[in-house]
């Protein structure tokens, strides 16, 4: 299937800083990228919809200048968390669609945990 | 938007033993995906199945979209069986392929 990475994978950071995570699709271009947040012993909750050359669509109650998102590039898309408080930390784990009408199927990236102390 | 609800939550099974997962959802989809999650949070796609019957390996799925519900099969289970197994559907229509979860079945295999 298609690879979806993410990095980094585990990030530990001090309340007030801001936060990075890359997710690239390896072998597939992706217009349409998913970044989904979830807490321990909880479902995934979709956060927001990146696409390609224009603004994300956040979902009800995520903030949007909390969590930047950029997707630049039909590789990469970005979310940074903006001044990071402890309740910020979370497991954050994006998803790509293939380009184009094709196969429906979503790819998930590793996951990135972050820890805010 | 759909909702996605799985049963059991929680299921417990001694090695070898065949279990059944159950994904129910609320509307007509286009998507339909189980997945494993591993001890590390990572997602194991298993099966892409909005209709039909497929199979790999010990595993195998079926959804009937009519009735709007999805069955996932383990059969001879293992102890690298565990974890937990998400039902995902996306509803159909549209083109951005946002994906619903439910809330998850947690196996656990003893040897």
């Amino acid at each position: 299937g298609a690879v979806v990475s993410q990095h980094p994978s585990r990030v530990i950071c001090k309340s007030g800083t801001s936060v990075k995570i890359e997710c690239r699709s390896l072998d597939f271009q992706a217009t349409t990228m998913f970044w989904y947040r979830q807490f321990p012993k909880q479902s995934l909750m979709l956060m927001a919809t990146s696409n390609e050359g224009s603004k994300a669509t956040y979902e009800q109650g995520v903030e949007k200048d909390k969590f930047l998102i950029n997707h630049a590039s039909l590789t990469l898309s970005t979310l940074t968390v903006t001044s990071a408080h402890p309740e910020d930390s979370s497991f954050y784990i994006c998803s790509a669609s293939i380009r184009g009408p094709g196969t429906g199927e979503l790819f998930f990236g590793e996951g990135s945990r972050l820890t805010v102390l | 938007g759909i909702q996605v609800e799985q049963s059991p939550p929680d299921l417990i099974l001694q090695e070898g033993a065949n279990s059944t997962l159950r994904c129910n959802f609320s509307d007509s989809v286009n998507n339909l995906q189980w997945f494993h999650q591993n001890p590390w949070g990572q997602l194991i796609n298993l099966f892409y199945i909005p209709s039909g019957t497929k199979q790999n390996g010990r595993l195998s799925a079926t959804t009937v979209a009519t009735e709007r519900y999805s069955l996932l099969y383990i059969s001879s289970s293992q102890t690298t069986d565990s974890g937990v197994y998400f039902c995902a559907a996306r509803k159909g229509g549209g083109s951005n392929y946002k994906l619903t979860f439910g809330k998850g079945t947690l196996l656990t295999v003893n040897p």
